[in-house]
C-alpha cells in the first residue's frame, strides 16, 4: 500500500530565505506524487505534480519540488519565502497501478514564515 | 473558471440526527472523492465514483453513505450522527480519461458540527 510521510509537523523561516518542506513516500512502482498547500477553513489547492520526466518540478506561487528516486523523497522548496506562503502543506501520493485513483495525504506541514 | 462546489459550507447537528452533503464537480469530470478532515488531521479518504459507480471505499463508517447522480454530482449522507463526525468534509473532482495521472481538485469543504 502507499505511504507518504512528513517527518516535520512545523517548519520556521524567516521571510526572503530559502524553504524547504520534507516528504518521503512508499510505493510500488513509479509513484504519482504531488503537493497541495491549505489554507486556515480553506480547502486544498494544488500547487505541483511529479508523473515522470525531470526531477525537478515547478508550481504555483514560485514552488518547485525536486523527485529522488533512491531516496524515495519529493522535498517541497522555494528560493525566497513570503510571509504569505504561511499555511498547512500536504504531500500526496497516488497508485500508479490502482485503478481507484484515489490520494493519500501526508500529516501535514504547518509552514511559518516570520517578517 | 468552474470549480468545485460543496454546499452547505457550515452545518450544526445533534447527535444521532442525519446530514446531507452536496459536491458539484468541475464540468467534464467524471471521478468524484469524499475526504474528511479532522481537527489537525489530514484528509482522510472516504469514497470516490466514476461515471456513477463506486470505485473506491476507504475509511468511511456504516452510518454514512453516497452516491454519484446523472448530473455528476455527489451526496453524502451520515446518519445517527457522533460528536466524532465533527469535522471538515471535503469533495473533489478529477478527470479520469486518459489516465490517473491528474491531479484531484478540492472544494471549500462543508464544516459539520455535531453537538
Amino acid at each position: 500500500a502507499q505511504s507518504v510521510a512528513q517527518p516535520e509537523d512545523q517548519v520556521n523561516v524567516a521571510e526572503g530565505n530559502p524553504l524547504t518542506v520534507k516528504c518521503t513516500y512508499s510505493v510500488s512502482g513509479n509513484p504519482y506524487l504531488f503537493w497541495y498547500v491549505q489554507y486556515p477553513n480553506r480547502g486544498l489547492q494544488f500547487l505541483l505534480k511529479y508523473i515522470t520526466g525531470d526531477n525537478l518540478v515547478k508550481g504555483s506561487y514560485g514552488f518547485e519540488a525536486e523527485f529522488n528516486k533512491s531516496q524515495t523523497s519529493f522535498h517541497l522548496k522555494k528560493p525566497s519565502a513570503l510571509v504569505s506562503d504561511s499555511a498547512l502543506y500536504f504531500c500526496a501520493v497516488r497508485d500508479p497501478y490502482s485503478s481507484a485513483s484515489k490520494i493519500i495525504f501526508g500529516s501535514g506541514t504547518r509552514l511559518s514564515i516570520r517578517p | 473558471a468552474a470549480g468545485v462546489i460543496q454546499s452547505p459550507r457550515h452545518l450544526i447537528k445533534e447527535k444521532r440526527e442525519t446530514a446531507t452533503l452536496k459536491c458539484y464537480p468541475i464540468p467534464r469530470h467524471d471521478t468524484v472523492y469524499w475526504y474528511q478532515q479532522g481537527p489537525g488531521q489530514d484528509p482522510q479518504f472516504l469514497i470516490s465514483f466514476y461515471e456513477k459507480m463506486q470505485s473506491d471505499k476507504g475509511s468511511i463508517p456504516d452510518r454514512f453513505s453516497a452516491q454519484q447522480f446523472s448530473d455528476y454530482h455527489s451526496e453524502l449522507n451520515m446518519s445517527s450522527l457522533e460528536l466524532g463526525d465533527s469535522a471538515l468534509y471535503f469533495c473533489a473532482s478529477s478527470l479520469r480519461t486518459g489516465g490517473n495521472t491528474g491531479e484531484l481538485f478540492f472544494g471549500e469543504g462543508s464544516r459539520l458540527t455535531v453537538l
